[in-house]
């Protein structure tokens, strides 16, 4: 059983730039939830995918868009980087919608905007 | 509204000492709830969680949780910790409504003295 990866690990980008993110879930599940933890805080939920569609959305504005694919892996995009979002992105996934069994989490994207 | 709160930001201990950690909650129902531990750089590893039923949750490297519903607390213990366990621990509630999503708090730091 293979866990969640994420990639790349570290990325470096200038304000105003674009970024993908990418995240492979963990076989047989099929929700991706995206998670944003700046430094010394908790991860905040920026939204989450569930069969291809986005289910649910934190307090993260437009620029922040994803995609889920028909493997169930997915992609985070940030348009117009600033600086505040510079942070470590994680990816979790989990089976269903709304189980609870609870889920796993990649080792996460090292975000810095300069 | 939902949310989740560690009171503390930093604990400090000794090896070999009991450890308790806080967490509380506010929801309007009893969430499904999560002990997450994470190391420097790293992702989230899940400690233990309590969906319903038995209060005292056993987890992974020697950790339990209460589940207190009259204090909408789950707080987390270790009768003897190991320098090993220096990390960031955040408590982390699964709410419904629509979509199920976590909602971490800010995270305790625990460091650990010899």
């Amino acid at each position: 059983e293979t866990g969640v990866t994420q990639s790349p690990t570290h990325l470096i980008k200038t304000r105003g730039q674009q970024v993908t993110l990418r995240c492979s879930s963990q076989s047989g599940h099929n929700t991706v939830s995206w998670y944003q933890q700046a430094l010394g805080q908790g991860p905040q939920f920026i939204f989450q995918y569930y069969r291809e569609e986005e289910n649910g959305r934190g307090n993260f504005p437009p620029r922040f868009s994803g995609l889920q694919f028909p493997n169930y892996s997915s992609e985070l995009n940030v348009n117009a980087l600033e600086l505040d979002d510079s942070a470590l992105y994680l990816c979790a996934s989990s089976l269903g919608q709304g189980t609870g069994v609870g889920y796993t989490f990649g080792s996460g994207t090292r975000l810095t905007v300069v | 509204a939902q949310s989740v709160t560690q009171p503390d930001i930093h604990i400090t201990v000794s090896e070999g000492a009991s450890l308790e950690l806080r967490c509380n909650y506010s929801y309007g129902a009893t969430p499904y709830l999560f002990w997450y531990v994470q190391s420097p750089g790293q992702g989230l590893q899940l400690l233990l969680k309590y969906f319903s039923g038995d209060t005292l949750v056993q987890g992974i490297k020697g950790f339990e949780a209460e589940f207190k519903r009259s204090q909408s607390s789950f707080n987390l213990r270790k009768p003897s910790v190991h320098w090993s366990d220096a990390a960031e621990y955040f408590c982390a509630g699964l709410f419904s409504g629509g979509y199920n999503k976590l909602i971490f708090g800010a995270g305790t730091r625990l460091a650990v003295h010899p």
